[in-house]
């Protein structure tokens, strides 16, 4: 049990254009999920919160326009790179919790990534 | 701010060794903590989870301890073998909001 699915696990797009991922849990709902982004040779680091029915809370210097999140649906979250350039390139994991966790129980589910190339 | 730090960066033993990864936090709202492990180009597979209460954790050669007074975590791994080779993460998990906070990593390699 407990899985999160991404896609695509491997993208390559043109400067200017948008992508779009998906993250969903396939074996529970999610409230809350989370995007993070991983440069090379460097650690993950958490790009925002995405709450199911109201807007993404965004971390300090992430531009909320130009990632755009939406969280429909309890079990899917999307990111959307819009007008991707090839700074953008990078690792992008989301990760899930469960619905029914109580609060002693802390931990998300991870996807398994996706790697974007923006060129 | 949040920080997390794993030392070493990097870390290269012969097979067989016994070794200790460590990892420390700052930040008093890291509730749990969290292993992982990272394969080159892949995901994040989770090894271990320790939660405040619970202060240790073992799963066959894996043994993980938290000690939140001093903001320590440590990995052990015994008996290591070629295939233990890969980065080696450490994430706090803040109370209340949930957010992981990842450390720096320690990139293993083992020898055959």
């Amino acid at each position: 049990g407990a899985v999160v699915s991404q896609h695509p696990s491997r993208v390559i797009c043109k400067s200017g254009t948008s992508v779009k991922i998906e993250c969903r849990s396939l074996d529970f709902q999610a409230t809350t999920m989370f995007w993070y982004r991983q440069f090379p040779k460097q650690s993950l680091m958490l790009m925002a919160t995405s709450n199911e029915g109201s807007k993404a809370t965004y971390e300090q210097g992430v531009e909320k326009d130009k990632f755009l999140i939406n969280h429909a649906s309890l079990t899917l979250s999307t990111l959307t790179v819009t007008s991707a350039h090839p700074e953008d390139s990078s690792f992008y994991i989301c990760s899930a919790r469960d619905l029914g966790f109580t609060s002693v129980r802390t931990e998300a589910f991870f996807g398994q990534g996706t790697r974007l190339t923006v060129v | 701010k949040q920080e997390v730090t794993q030392i070493p960066a990097a870390l290269s033993v012969p097979e067989g060794e016994n070794l200790v990864l460590n990892c420390s936090f700052t930040d008093s709202a890291i509730y749990n903590l969290q292993w992982f492990r990272q394969d080159p180009g892949k995901g994040l597979t989770s090894l271990l989870l320790i939660q405040s209460s619970q202060r240790e954790q073992t799963s066959g050669r894996l043994n993980a301890s938290l000690d939140k007074s001093s903001g320590r975590s440590t990995l052990y791994i015994a008996a290591s073998q070629p295939g233990d080779s890969a980065t080696y993460l450490c994430a706090g998990i803040t109370s209340g909001t949930y957010k992981y906070i990842f450390g720096t990593g320690t990139r293993l390699k083992v020898l055959a």
